[in-house]
């Protein structure tokens, strides 16, 4: 059972650079979930799908955009790449709409700015 | 402006004891919430939730209790094993809404 696979696992770009960060899930899932994690924060929020064609911004939308290829794939496009956005990002997916229903996540990417 | 704060980044228990994280809310509208689990390099898994409609949720060695009066809730695990170590995020809703709001973390050390 694969769950949520998250590619690359690390990437190091330097300032200015644009990268998409992968997501793709196996369970039939509805929803699609971007968070990035910094040290003292938890994970905060970037944008969501709660269902294929739909994509909502979350609690630190600015300098990224998403894109919900279909049911399963979901992607998260740094255009111009900053230091303050080194963190390590989990993509997530749920079955139903709502979030009281469990977060399946992936195993993270790790991404350093320069 | 955090709403959802754990305020113990680190707790250390001896094998065989209860441990007990705690999280507190600011935010009366929350009515659902989750505990997360994670080990390093992997990402967050589920572990125990409950509604805004009850006081406590059981599952084996984990329960949940929230205080609602209090904005609070806490995670007991008992007996704690060394495989309990790891981050705990506590996690929190409002029924209808898409988003949960997370806490810091707190890294849980159990020694044997």
């Amino acid at each position: 059972n694969a769950g949520v696979t998250q590619t690359p696992k690390f990437q190091v770009l330097k300032t200015g650079q644009s990268m998409t960060l992968q997501c793709a899930q196996d369970m039939n899932h509805n929803s699609m979930y971007w968070y990035r994690q910094d040290p003292g924060m938890g994970l905060r929020l970037i944008y969501y799908s709660a269902s294929e064609g739909t994509t909502d911004k979350g609690e630190v939308p600015n300098g990224y955009n998403v894109s919900r290829l279909n049911k399963r794939e979901f992607s998260l496009r740094l255009e111009s790449a900053a230091p303050s956005q080194t963190s390590v990002y989990f993509c997530a997916s749920s079955e139903g709409r709502y979030s009281n229903q469990p977060q399946h996540f992936g195993d993270g990417t790790r991404l350093s700015i320069l | 402006d955090q709403q959802v704060k754990q305020n113990s980044p680190s707790l250390s228990v001896q094998e065989g004891r209860i441990s007990i994280l705690n999280c507190d809310y600011t935010n009366s509208m929350f009515d659902y919430f989750l505990w997360y689990k994670k080990y390093p390099a992997e990402g967050p898994t589920f572990l125990i939730s409950i509604s805004s409609i009850k006081d406590k949720n059981e599952d084996g060695r984990f329960t949940v209790f929230l205080n609602k009066s209090a904005k609070h809730l806490s995670l007991h695990i008992v007996p704690s094993q060394p495989g309990d170590s790891a981050v705990y995020f506590c996690a929190a809703s409002i029924q209808g809404a898409q988003k949960l709001v997370f806490g810091q973390g707190t890294r849980l050390t159990i020694n044997p």
